[in-house]
């Protein structure tokens, strides 16, 4: 089983393009999400998606928009990208979002760097 | 909102024990996670409290204090592969999850 994958595993990227960042899970789960990592801070949640057809704000949603037309896929895009962008982007996905024990299961990461 | 604190750095020795300490505060609580990191690599899960007490898995327990919003990662005998960062998240109300900055753990031979 592959889990979880992301593509692409970094790009540099020049300030005003746009991209999308693509996730993958084959796991059949409920719940996806996007987290950026940049050093002392941690990860932070950028959007969620509890459900196929649903999305939610995160904690950093701004410059960022989401879609999940289906299960298995979550993109990410960057409209413009902006210099602060620039972090490693984790996707993740857990089953049952409101479950007891419910665990999230990361993605490799992707390593953006905007110019 | 999450506010989510833990030490920036630990070094300890190879076959010691090593306390990696996690203090939050919280306007919901649903669960506390830890979660180990390599360098360059995706967390992840290593542990999951919900109540009080302490939660054994081999080398690496976790405890758990609502009351005082406080946690701990024991690491025991520690190996040189256990290097890495470790990652207190705290899940909120609406099941979303907080992390802390993360712990960097140098385990010396």
């Amino acid at each position: 089983t592959a889990g979880i994958t992301q593509a692409p595993t970094s790009q540099i990227l020049a300030a005003g393009r746009s991209m999308t960042l693509r996730c993958t899970q084959d796991m059949r789960h409920n719940a996806m999400y996007w987290y950026r990592q940049d050093l002392g801070l941690g990860l932070r949640l950028i959007h969620y998606s509890n459900t196929a057809g649903t999305t939610g704000k995160g904690e950093v949603p701004d410059g960022y928009s989401v879609s999940r037309a289906n299960t298995d896929d979550f993109p990410l895009t960057l409209a413009s990208a902006v210099p602060s962008q620039t972090s490693v982007y984790f996707c993740a996905s857990s089953d049952s979002p409101g479950g007891g024990g419910d665990t999230q299961y990361f993605g490799p990461g992707t390593r953006l760097t905007v110019l | 909102g999450q506010n989510i604190d833990q030490p920036t750095e630990m070094t300890a020795t190879e076959g010691a024990i090593v306390q990696i300490n996690c203090t939050y505060q919280t306007s919901g609580f649903n669960g506390l996670f830890w979660y180990q990191q390599h360098a360059g690599e995706a967390p992840t899960f290593l542990s999951y409290n919900v109540l009080d007490g302490l939660e054994e898995k081999g080398r690496f327990s976790s405890f758990l204090s609502r009351s005082k919003g406080y946690s701990y990662l024991l690491l025991k005998e520690l190996q040189m592969k256990d290097s890495a960062s470790y990652l207190c998240a705290v899940r909120d109300s609406d099941y979303k999850l907080s992390f802390g900055a993360g712990t960097t753990v140098t385990v010396r031979a």
